[in-house]
């Protein structure tokens, strides 16, 4: 089974840093993986995913992740963070080798953004 | 291309009705999933349909909670006689037949029990 975990409820930073937001993952096939961004009273908007190739891949509004395989981790970077990134992330992780579409969410890290 | 519609936005039931919450996928998606989203947590995954069919409903509880995705119109979940326990944030999304891509979320629709 499919399993995803955020170690932090909250991260915060200020404006300009660079921002970390951590997750790991279980999974017993191959793993798709995933960000998704929350904003209050809205739906989930998808940041970045992760299928193969590249360990590092690039997505919306200048966020990054990096695959890392033996650590079974997702991080979620961004290298200057701004206030309008205030938000919840989500990390998500499908199973690739069964072939199903069940996709399994992590519990969400806000972040905060200060001036 | 409209996006995931969900409807009603928010809903107010009493203790003992049935709620009946209902989703449109994108066009040309076929693929449909429900998450529940409980104040301060986070999504957990319900049930995944295809038109017709019920794929894995394995994040269900096994009563009073239904789903369907027919053949015409939109995919429904119903919750017959609700408790305040079932108080969330209900959020359908989409995805194309064939992906390795992401899901297609709508803005959520959010029942309050009282």
């Amino acid at each position: 089974a499919q399993s995803v975990a955020q170690p932090e409820d909250q991260v915060n930073v200020a404006e300009g840093n660079p921002l970390t937001v951590k997750c790991t993952y279980s999974v017993s096939g191959n793993p798709y993986l995933f960000w998704y961004v929350q904003y209050p009273n809205r739906g989930l908007q998808f940041l970045l995913k992760y299928i193969t190739g590249d360990n590092l891949v690039k997505g919306s509004y200048g966020f990054e992740a990096e695959f890392n395989k033996s650590q079974t981790s997702f991080h979620l970077k961004k290298p200057s963070a701004l206030v309008s990134d205030s938000a919840l992330y989500f990390c998500a992780v499908r199973d690739g080798n069964t072939g199903g579409f069940k996709t399994i969410f992590g519990a969400g890290t806000r972040l905060f953004v200060k001036a | 291309n409209a996006g995931v519609m969900q409807n009603p936005r928010h809903l107010v039931r009493r203790r003992g009705q049935e709620a009946r919450l209902r989703c449109s996928p994108m066009k040309g998606h076929s693929h449909v999933y429900w998450y529940r989203q409980l104040p301060e947590e986070g999504l957990k995954f319900m049930v995944y349909l295809q038109k017709e069919n019920i794929i894995d409903e394995s994040g269900m509880p096994k009563e009073r909670f239904s789903a369907e995705f027919p053949k015409e119109g939109p995919s429904i979940l119903r919750i017959q006689q609700v408790v305040r326990g079932d108080s969330a944030a209900y959020f359908c999304a989409s995805s194309p037949p064939v992906t390795t891509g992401e899901l297609f979320f709508g803005e959520g629709s959010r029942l309050t029990v009282l």
